[in-house]
């Protein structure tokens, strides 16, 4: 099992351009979440899809943000133009819904973003 | 609303020496809790979940946590700290994607754990 992979690990980018994170899940979970973590307002949850479908994207800060899933093996969350403010880490985790017992998330270990 | 609050944002304790961390939960139905830790520049680590079985939990490297409803916590504990113990910790109280098994965590502020030689 290779766990939740993300990349890229570290990315610094200048105010205004467009970043794009990526996310390979769990193969056979089928649900995968966006995280973002800050000092100030430790872990929040983005986004969420069930079955590559989106079902919250309440946390979703404002429209330059957004988050594709096209398929049970990829996530991307890109932010367009980025802003200095956007500067967090952003995790990405997969669980697996089933009929049995509450199925934990399980984390990839994260992108360090840094705008400038 | 679901919720977690994590009491102490810093926790320093001696090699050898016992610890707990402390976690109370706000639901309206019956939560289902968790602790994750965080080591530098890493993800989160499952530690232990809270599924309504036993109240007290069992999970990986020792720790251990108890469902107390009474007074709606679920601190954790390690009978004797390592210095490989120092790192975040965090509680969560999951909420179901409808009547599925699994859904969205969410997380208290976190407690940074100090471990003296």
């Amino acid at each position: 099992d290779a766990g939740v992979i993300q990349s890229p690990r570290h990315e610094v980018t200048e105010m205004g351009q467009e970043v794009t994170l990526r996310c390979k899940p769990i193969s056979g979970h089928n649900s995968l979440f966006w995280y973002r973590q800050t000092m100030m307002r430790g872990l929040e949850l983005l986004i969420y899809f069930n079955n590559n479908v989106p079902i919250d994207d309440s946390g979703m800060p404002e429209d330059r943000f957004s988050a594709k899933m096209p398929n049970a093996s990829f996530s991307t969350l890109k932010i367009q133009p980025s802003e200095p403010r956007d500067s967090a880490v952003y995790f990405c985790a997969s669980s697996l819904t089933s009929t049995g017992g509450v199925s934990p998330l399980h984390f990839g270990n994260g992108t360090r973003l840094t705008v400038t | 609303a679901q919720s977690v609050t994590q009491l102490g944002s810093h926790v320093s304790v001696s090699e050898g020496a016992l610890f707990l961390l402390r976690c109370n939960y706000s639901s309206s139905v019956p939560p289902y809790l968790f602790w994750y830790v965080q080591y530098p520049n890493q993800g989160l680590q499952l530690l232990l979940k809270y599924t309504s079985a036993a109240t007290l939990v069992k999970g990986i490297n020792g720790f251990e946590a108890e469902f107390k409803k009474s007074e709606t916590s679920f601190h954790l504990t390690k009978p004797s700290a390592h210095m490989s113990d120092a790192a975040e910790y965090f509680c969560a109280v999951i909420l179901l994607i409808g009547s599925s098994n699994t859904g969205k965590l969410i997380f208290g502020q976190g407690t940074t754990l100090q471990v003296k030689p």
